[in-house]
């Protein structure tokens, strides 16, 4: 058990398909992150939620849409993807107090495969 | 933004062998340094951190070193074992509580 839970593990999913990743916490941390990872590049950024308010989005195409309920639950929103968008999509959270960083808990990802 | 480098990409040794992995980084505000390890087919998870406020930390077979004038920190394994086959990514605490992560290394420890 990881405490931090993504579903799917796989997905394969057309360029006009509509799917979701879910990431689920159970740490009773306030800040959850969405990180791409691509076949030789960093961990990517995408999102982030501070007491389920967005303070990043890192430049991130609008087809890729976040969602965060609460602060145990975030939702990616995927529409009209790319075959480059393929890659392992990786959901963390962490205890932010404002004022000094604290580690990061993945889950264990989502492999999106766009065809 | 932040920029963080890291070297090598590749990293081969001998069990038992010590391993070197630096990374650097451009904002002097940053103050949060972990490592990360992932193994093939799983998560990264946190090996070992360490606060602008010190300039080394070890734990066990790992250590971290830290030195903020040069803006550079890195991660130093003893006595490998082939289990310590992975990638390593090194981070840098941004402004919001998130990570910006290096390239990753990724060391094979041969028997």
């Amino acid at each position: 058990e990881t405490g931090v839970t993504q579903t799917p593990r796989h997905l394969v999913m057309g360029m006009t398909n509509k799917k979701s990743l879910k990431c689920e916490q159970h740490l009773g941390h306030n800040a959850m992150y969405w990180y791409k990872q691509s076949a030789k590049k960093p961990l990517e950024l995408m999102f982030v939620y501070n007491f389920k308010e967005q303070t990043e989005n890192n430049s991130v195409p609008s087809r890729f849409s976040p969602e965060c309920p609460n602060s145990s639950h975030l939702f990616l929103h995927l529409h009209t993807l790319q075959p480059e968008d393929s890659a392992l999509y990786l959901c963390a959270s962490s205890q932010a107090d404002g004022r000094s960083n604290s580690p990061l808990h993945f889950g264990n990802g989502t492999r999106l495969t766009v065809t | 933004g932040e920029n963080v480098e890291q070297h090598p990409s590749t990293l081969s040794v001998q069990e038992g062998d010590s391993a070197v992995i630096k990374c650097t980084y451009s904002d002097s505000a940053s103050n949060y340094f972990p490592w990360y390890k992932q193994e093939l087919g799983k998560r990264p998870q946190l090996i070992i951190d360490i606060r602008s406020n010190v300039g080394e930390k070890k734990d066990q077979r790992i250590a971290v070193t830290l030195n903020k004038t040069a803006k550079h920190f890195s991660l130093h394994i003893t006595e490998t074992q082939p289990e310590d086959s992975a990638v390593y990514f090194c981070a840098v605490g941004g402004s919001q509580g998130n990570l910006i992560f290096g390239k990753g290394t990724k060391l094979s420890v041969k028997p």
